[in-house]
């Protein structure tokens, strides 16, 4: 069974820095790209960072550019988003997600709350 | 990259189609075909529901169905049940740069 399990939210200050991991479990981790989805209270979807199988293409949305960071450990089978210089407006639940076919976002964990207010 | 454009909101009685439309542009849904639709409960993760535009992942029913003309794209829900009450969001590829971006979301209700 596919199993996602995020970690590392909590409650930070503006300007502060938090790192989300993501454990993955039952598939071959290095076979899949995988990605960073957030989800601002009552808000909607909003695609934030992926990575390829091999780490080797890696992109972010505009609003976080230059801020946060994704990286992957396939020996580990983890995920993770580096969250610098975090902004009141990068409060959300983050979403660890399987790139499968092609353009889909086929397995989900429960997510990981982010809150950014001083 | 700017949001999709979907209808914040649409209804439909139990047995009815109803049609939620994805508005993009020629960078993102006008110029790839893959476009996903997810279905979300409250409180829930979201769920694949289309993918590529028109395929469906194993276990979806063939109720849900999708396509595309130009920059739009849309999801068909045919035969409407309660348990369709969700939120449902469109999302495309964008390119190198920017992978992906994702619609506003719509709110379906069954009446």
């Amino acid at each position: 069974e596919v199993q996602l399990v995020e970690s590392g939210g909590g409650l930070v200050q503006p300007g502060r820095s938090l790192r989300l991991s993501c454990a993955a479990s039952g598939f071959t981790f290095d076979d899949y790209a995988m990605h960073w989805v957030r989800q601002a209270p009552g808000k909607g979807l909003e695609w934030v960072s992926g990575i390829s199988w091999n780490s080797g293409a890696i992109a972010y949305a505009d609003s976080v550019k230059g801020r946060f960071t994704i990286s992957r450990d396939n020996a580990k089978n983890s995920l993770h988003l580096q969250m610098n210089n975090l902004r009141v407006d990068d409060t959300a639940l983050y979403y660890c997600a399987r790139g499968g076919a092609d353009w889909m976002f086929d397995y989900w964990g429960q997510g990981t709350l982010v809150t950014v207010s001083s | 990259q700017s949001a999709l454009t979907q209808p914040r909101s649409v209804s439909g009685s139990p047995g009815q189609s109803v049609t939620i439309s994805c508005t993009g542009t020629s960078s993102d849904v006008g110029g790839y075909n893959y476009v996903t639709w997810y279905q979300q409960h409250p409180g829930k993760p979201p769920k694949a529901l289309i993918y590529d535009v028109n395929e469906r992942p194993s276990g979806v029913p063939e109720r849900f169905s999708g396509s595309k003309s130009g920059n739009t794209a849309s999801l068909t829900i045919s035969g409407l049940q309660a348990e369709d009450e969700a939120d449902y969001y469109c999302c495309s590829y964008a390119g190198t740069y920017t992978w992906g971006v994702f619609g506003g979301g719509t709110k379906l209700t069954v009446l």
